[in-house]
């Protein structure tokens, strides 16, 4: 099977919980941020996105935060649920033409 | 819509064999990507491109050629496959309107080179 969720930072949740995954990106420039859920065996799916005049934005279960000060993004997940078990991905823009620079992913594990 | 379609899904090579992963989507995007994802690891970008006919290099390029003869496809060649291309290939596609847009990623290519 899939071996991308391996020696990822890993969060396990209750299910009913929320979950909060955290992500620091490196680039000044970026003024475009992505969070992506990645499960095994597929490819990443958009969640929701940010642009850097904002500071959050709502979804259908999920808030996306940024905090430019510190250069730090995060997906919440409101009543985790089992379907939610992948791993996340936080991408940003600090190139021209659309172009994504992605973090290492974080691990969700969701405990019935 | 089918949306990004990769083929094939899984490929062994021997070392310094050559192959052609393929890729289509149709959707009208204009921008199109190829990335590699290691065990582990976030997705590196080796080429994209910005409408047919228009292609540029990305993070990881060395070792890989694209083409860009139509809008739909954006085939990622491999000349002479190397134990460290072993990984797994993502395609994605955007649309562009000035504007940044989510990229949108089919199912991969799962390739070994032995």
């Amino acid at each position: 099977g899939e071996s991308v969720g391996l020696h990822l930072p890993t969060l396990s949740v209750q299910e009913g919980d929320n979950s909060i995954i955290n992500c620091a990106y490196s680039n000044s420039a970026s003024d475009y941020f992505i969070w992506y859920k990645q499960e095994s065996g597929k490819g990443p799916q958009f969640i929701i996105d940010i642009r850097s005049n904002m500071d959050k934005r709502q979804g259908q279960r999920v808030t996306v935060l940024l905090n430019k000060t510190v250069k730090h993004l995060s997906l919440q997940i409101a009543a985790t649920q089992p379907g939610d078990s992948a791993v996340y991905f936080c991408a940003e823009t600090p190139y021209g033409n659309n172009r994504l620079a992605f973090g290492k992913g974080n691990q969700v594990v969701v405990i019935p | 819509n089918a949306g990004v379609t990769q083929t094939p899904k899984f490929r062994i090579l021997k070392i310094g064999q050559s192959m052609t992963l393929q890729c289509t989507q149709d959707m009208n995007h204009n921008y199109m990507y190829w990335y590699r994802q290691d065990p582990g690891m976030g997705l590196k970008l080796i080429y994209y491109s910005v409408g047919a006919g228009i292609t540029d290099k990305g993070e990881v390029p060395n070792g890989y050629n694209v083409s860009r003869s139509t809008t739909e496809d954006f085939p990622l060649r491999l000349e002479l496959a190397a134990p460290s291309q072993t990984s797994v290939y993502f395609c994605a596609s955007s649309y562009s309107s000035g504007s940044n847009q989510p990229q949108h990623f089919g199912d991969g290519t799962r390739l070994s080179i032995l």
